[in-house]
This record gives C-alpha cells, sequence and structure tokens, in this order.
C-alpha cells in the first residue's frame, strides 16, 4: 500500500510554543488529508481536513487559530499547534487518501506524541 | 448523523482460537464502504479488512473475515487461528462513496492469550 510518513514521532515542549508536525505520502500525491487527535485508549477524533492550495475545513469544537493547517503541495500537509499548553497534550495521527482501483482508501501516518510541559 | 458502534471495548482469546468483533453502524445511504482498523501497540493504524456495500460478497483476507448484514447495518470481523501478534485495538470505519471523510466506532481492545 502507499506510504504516509508524519514526523516528529514524537515531541516535548514547553508550555506556550508553538509545534509544527508534518504529514507527507512519500510515493502518491493527496489533494486531501487528514488530521485526527487520539487520547488514550479512546478512538480517532477527526480535528481538519487539509485540503491542497486551499484553506482547511475544521471540525466543530476544533480551534482553527490553535491548530494551524498548511496544505502547500499535493504531499505535504503540517499541522502546527500554537500556543502549546498541557492540554493538547496527545497523540495526532495524520491520513491521506489515495485513489486507486480500489476507489479511496486512507493510508495513516505513524502519528506523533506531543507532550506540553 | 452516521455513527459506527462497537459495543465490545475489551476481549480476550486464547491463541489459535477464534474470535468475533461486533460493528453496527447507522446510515440512510446505500453506496458506502466499511472498514477494520488493527492498531497495535505502535500506534500504526493498520488496514485489516474493507468491504464494500454494493457487494453481497464478505470480504475475506487470509485469517480475517467479515460479516456483513446490510439491512441490519452490521459489520462484525472474525479473526480465525488467533496470534499473539493479533493484539492491539482494533476500529470499525465507515465511509460514504464519494467522499474521503471516516467515520470510527470506538474500538475493540483485543488481547490475544497465549
Amino acid at each position: 500500500g502507499a506510504v504516509v510518513s508524519q514526523h516528529p514521532s514524537w515531541v516535548i515542549c514547553k508550555s506556550g510554543t508553538s509545534v509544527k508536525i508534518e504529514c507527507r505520502s512519500l510515493d502518491f500525491q493527496a489533494t486531501t488529508m487528514f488530521w485526527y487527535r487520539q487520547f488514550p485508549k479512546q478512538s480517532l477524533m477527526l480535528m481538519a481536513t487539509s485540503n491542497e492550495g486551499s484553506k482547511a475545513t475544521y471540525e466543530q469544537g476544533v480551534e482553527k487559530d490553535k491548530f494551524l493547517i498548511n496544505h502547500a503541495s499535493l504531499t505535504l500537509s503540517t499541522l502546527t499547534v500554537t500556543s502549546a499548553h498541557p492540554e493538547d497534550s496527545s497523540f495526532y495521527i495524520c491520513s491521506a487518501q489515495s485513489p486507486g482501483p480500489r476507489g479511496t482508501e486512507a493510508f495513516f501516518g505513524q502519528g506523533t506524541r506531543l507532550t506540553v510541559v | 448523523a452516521q455513527t459506527v458502534t462497537q459495543s465490545q471495548p475489551e476481549m480476550s482469546v486464547q491463541e489459535a482460537e477464534t474470535v468475533t468483533l461486533s460493528c453496527t453502524y447507522d446510515t440512510s445511504e446505500n453506496n458506502y464502504y466499511l472498514f477494520w482498523y488493527k492498531q497495535p501497540p505502535s500506534r500504526q493504524m493498520i488496514l485489516v479488512i474493507r468491504q464494500e456495500a454494493y457487494k453481497q460478497q464478505n470480504a475475506t483476507e487470509n485469517r480475517f473475515s467479515v460479516n456483513f448484514q446490510k439491512a441490519a447495518k452490521s459489520f462484525s470481523l472474525k479473526i480465525s487461528d488467533s496470534q499473539l501478534g493479533d493484539t492491539a485495538m482494533y476500529f470499525c470505519a465507515f465511509k460514504y462513496s464519494g467522499t474521503y471523510k471516516y467515520i470510527f466506532g470506538t474500538g475493540t481492545r483485543l488481547k490475544v492469550l497465549a
């Protein structure tokens, strides 16, 4: 299957600073990528849909000024957690859709564990 | 709104035995896809199996098979000959045909016992 790479795998930052997480589709072009947040032992919660060349679409309750998404190319989307606070500590996962013979299928990055201290 | 329900938060099975994970969903549409994803301790989401709603035949991938009951809106996953490496969180997911958005269930934590 297609490969989606997420970087970094884990990051620790100080409260008040900003953190950028990258999501890359390595062997296909992804016009649409998704960002999820996962709390311990819980399901994936969709945060936003990232569209190449246009503004991201945020789910209800997600602060767009807090979670900045940029999808500047067909292979890269970034999520920036601005002015991070301890409550932003979580596991963040991206996915990219690959159109193919079996229809669109989501491929996931390996996730990023963010800890804000 | 579409919902996906996994009623078993945790399950365990002896190695080499068979286990079934349940999933129900709610939709008024006719064209959609259903998926089972596995999330092992590494947290990497891995596609286990997928089913197109228009297909009556149940999908099968080696030791994994589904029981897709469209009228009942049920989509259970059967794992045969369970292996220790099957220990993971399993998520059922739903996607409308022609859209990109996935809706995930709350997950079932499966533990395979030696």
